[in-house]
């Protein structure tokens, strides 16, 4: 089973409102991983999370804070987000080796519109 | 520095047509990774291949073929007999030792026409 699952598919918020975004892996991957895809663009690296422990922060604004409550999960609270943050918001996984030798697995996505 | 360089932007081919999507890659580390991944309109990221620098064996997966040669630093694809369904974005990636993280290409945007 290779599933990244993202919910919700869909989200639109307004400037001052607090959501998250949720995703969930089922193949004992230990590394997992918050994309922002703008269109026509390849995805930009946010965080990494290795052991359930934040390992890479690519110096994202605090109004993005990522949680990674257990070694399924990865939560991405968005607070006080700009209109420049609508994009595609991708999920990731991958097993924990030698930096960069195992591929990433990623979920559909969730498609953020911020008003 | 460490860059992923798909020149074409965009690719129209009709049905049936073999396609190459090319890759020209960067880096001065003696290992590391290259992938491909394919993205439809739906939007997920589909993994396609992984190849460690130490492997330079061509592989074919049905219909698609890589290329991969450490002499020009390319890792192509190829699609023999298109079908509408490889409509799709593809990116190839690069992932250092060093490193960890995945470094994209821009992309190339493949149309396959009925």
């Amino acid at each position: 089973d290779t599933e990244v699952t993202q919910t919700p598919k869909h989200l639109v918020m307004g400037m001052t409102n607090k959501k998250s975004l949720k995703c969930e892996q089922h193949m004992g991957h230990r590394a997992m991983y918050w994309y922002k895809q703008k269109a026509k663009k390849p995805p930009e690296l946010m965080f990494v999370y290795s052991y359930e422990k934040l390992s890479i922060n690519e110096s994202v604004p605090s109004r993005f804070s990522p949680e990674c409550p257990n070694s399924s999960l990865l939560n991405l609270h968005l607070h006080a987000l700009q209109p420049e943050d609508s994009a595609l918001y991708l999920c990731a996984s991958s097993q924990v080796g030698p930096a960069g030798a195992y591929e990433q697995y990623f979920g559909p996505g969730t498609r953020l519109t911020v008003t | 520095a460490q860059k992923v360089t798909q020149a074409q932007t965009e690719i129209s081919v009709v049905e049936k047509e073999d396609v190459t999507l090319d890759c020209v890659y960067e880096t001065r580390d003696t290992t590391y990774y290259l992938f491909w991944y394919k993205q439809p309109p739906s939007g997920e990221l589909v993994f396609l291949i992984r190849r460690n620098s130490f492997d330079e064996q061509n592989e074919i997966s049905g219909r698609y073929s890589w290329n991969f040669q450490k002499s020009t630093s390319s890792f192509n694809f190829t699609i023999t007999a298109s079908q509408v369904v490889d409509s799709a974005v593809y990116f190839c990636a690069l992932n250092l030792r060093s490193q960890g993280n995945l470094i994209f290409g821009k992309g190339t945007k493949l149309s396959v026409k009925p």
